[in-house]
């Protein structure tokens, strides 16, 4: 079936610093990547959509230039948290969409980001 | 406003009995796909069953059935035969738009559910 890879699965920075969370579709092409954020023991809220070769689409209240989306590829999909604050910590994760009818969302394993 | 309710933060259930988590929706598209998850605290999302909004027929995928009630705009959960590795927190979600267009749209959450089964 389809797999989607997301390196890495926790990652721990320092405030201030740059975080890249990367989304990779491992044998289908990911016409669509989008983005969601998860605080603890709440529901996934969609950050981002993003289509592969054009800027992403954030929703409202997301701060696109702090996190920057880039799908570069059908294969390659990437979240970077800039100047990551301890509010940032949450549990991201991307789900990719391959264009087939009816399921076709395949899930990341998720990042879990916390920012000390 | 929220498109997809479930008003159950935690259920438990004996081991062996069958347990129904509750999701209705909102949406005013007559082509919608109506999804389910379990997230264990690994954090992975894992598919469990998918309903689309002109199936006929309920659907099943093994201990798991979707009660589907389109005029009352609800899609339950029924797990039969409830197992230990069960507990986890299962999510309702919505597809906006029909077949073939799920490439656009992105899946909207409820709020969730917590599962605890117990020996």
């Amino acid at each position: 079936g389809a797999v989607v890879s997301q390196h890495p699965s926790r990652v721990i920075c320092k405030s201030g610093t740059s975080v890249k969370i990367e989304c990779r579709s491992l044998d289908f092409q990911a016409t669509t990547m989008f983005w969601y954020r998860q605080f603890p023991k709440k529901s996934l809220m969609l950050m981002a959509t993003s289509n592969e070769g054009s800027k992403a689409t954030y929703e409202q209240g997301v701060e696109k230039d702090k996190f920057l989306i880039n799908h570069a590829s059908l294969t390659l999909s990437t979240l970077t948290v800039t100047s990551a604050h301890p509010e940032d910590s949450s549990f991201y994760i991307c789900s990719a969409s391959s264009g087939s009818p009816d399921y076709g969302y395949t899930f990341g394993s998720g990042t879990r980001l916390t920012v000390v | 406003a929220q498109k997809i309710t479930q008003t159950q933060p935690g259920m438990f259930v004996q081991e062996k009995e069958a347990v129904t988590l509750d999701c209705t929706y909102d949406t005013s598209d007559p082509s919608y796909g109506l999804f389910w998850y379990k997230q264990p605290s690994s954090g992975e999302m894992i598919f469990l069953i998918y309903q689309g909004s002109y199936d006929q027929q309920n659907a099943t995928e093994g201990r798991y059935s979707l009660n589907f009630q389109k005029a009352r705009k609800s899609a339950n959960l029924v797990i039969s035969a409830s197992q230990l590795g069960d507990s986890a927190m299962y999510f309702c979600a919505m597809r906006e738009g029909g077949p073939g267009s799920n490439s656009g749209y992105a899946l909207n959450f409820g709020k969730g559910t917590s599962l605890l089964v117990t020996p």
